[in-house]
């Protein structure tokens, strides 16, 4: 059974600094991993979705890794801002026809001014 | 306007209560997803649906039923609430072969 692990549960940092969030997963057969930022009363809202033949993807100041044969992905964030605090989830999509999401618990940041 | 509705947000109710929610969407996806989200726990898949005619249990089905009325509907039911039912509750559509999936703003539950 595929389970999902995000490390550490929460992270605050000074605006401006550069940070890397922590996904685990413990089965390599995956379609794709896909990271979420949810902010509190929304909803998720899709940042990156990693394919599993794919290294890494970039959007802006966000840049998410996969190395599946270890079982990890990283999400870095660039320059943070305060605007950037929010719970991060990564979601992996197994490799059958089912579509269906395994989350993580999520990364709560808070970003201080 | 959102892409994906709910209703209701927020919602208490009573043991043994009969509860539906809600889902709409705009998007014109034919995939939709049911999950809850507790604190700590990250989502979890109750129910999901391909089309119209193709409704499919997720991981935590027991206790929810759900109804696929049309391409843009698709609602979750309680028959009978309970006390650790109480918690956030997330539809979502999901499109194309990588199958991104997006989410509505979420319902929150309260069984007392």
């Amino acid at each position: 059974k595929q389970e999902v692990t995000q490390i550490p549960a929460a992270l605050s940092v000074p605006e401006g600094e550069n940070l890397v969030l922590n996904c685990s997963f413990t089965d390599s057969a995956i379609y794709n991993l896909q990271w979420f930022r949810q902010d509190p009363g929304k909803g998720l809202t899709s940042l990156l979705l990693i394919q599993s033949s794919q290294r890494e993807q970039t959007s802006g100041r966000l840049n998410a890794s996969l190395d599946k044969s270890s079982g990890r992905s990283t999400l870095y964030i660039a320059a943070s801002q305060p605007g950037d605090s929010a719970t991060y989830l990564c979601a992996v999509r197994m490799g059958d026809s089912s579509y269906k999401l395994i989350f993580g618990s999520g990364t709560r940041l808070l970003v201080r001014p | 306007d959102a892409d994906v509705t709910q209703t209701p947000r927020n919602r208490i109710t009573k043991t043994g209560k009969r509860i539906m929610l809600e889902c709409s969407q705009t998007k014109g996806h034919d995939r939709m997803y049911w999950y809850r989200q507790d604190p700590g726990l990250g989502l979890r898949l109750i129910y999901y649906s391909f089309d119209v005619k193709d409704i499919n249990k997720g991981e935590i089905s027991d206790g929810y039923s759900v109804s696929r009325q049309a391409q843009a509907k698709f609602s979750l039911s309680l028959e009978s609430a309970i006390p650790n039912q109480t918690a956030l509750y997330f539809c979502a559509t999901g499109t194309g072969w990588a199958d991104t999936q997006y989410f509505g703003p979420g319902t929150r539950l309260t069984v007392l």
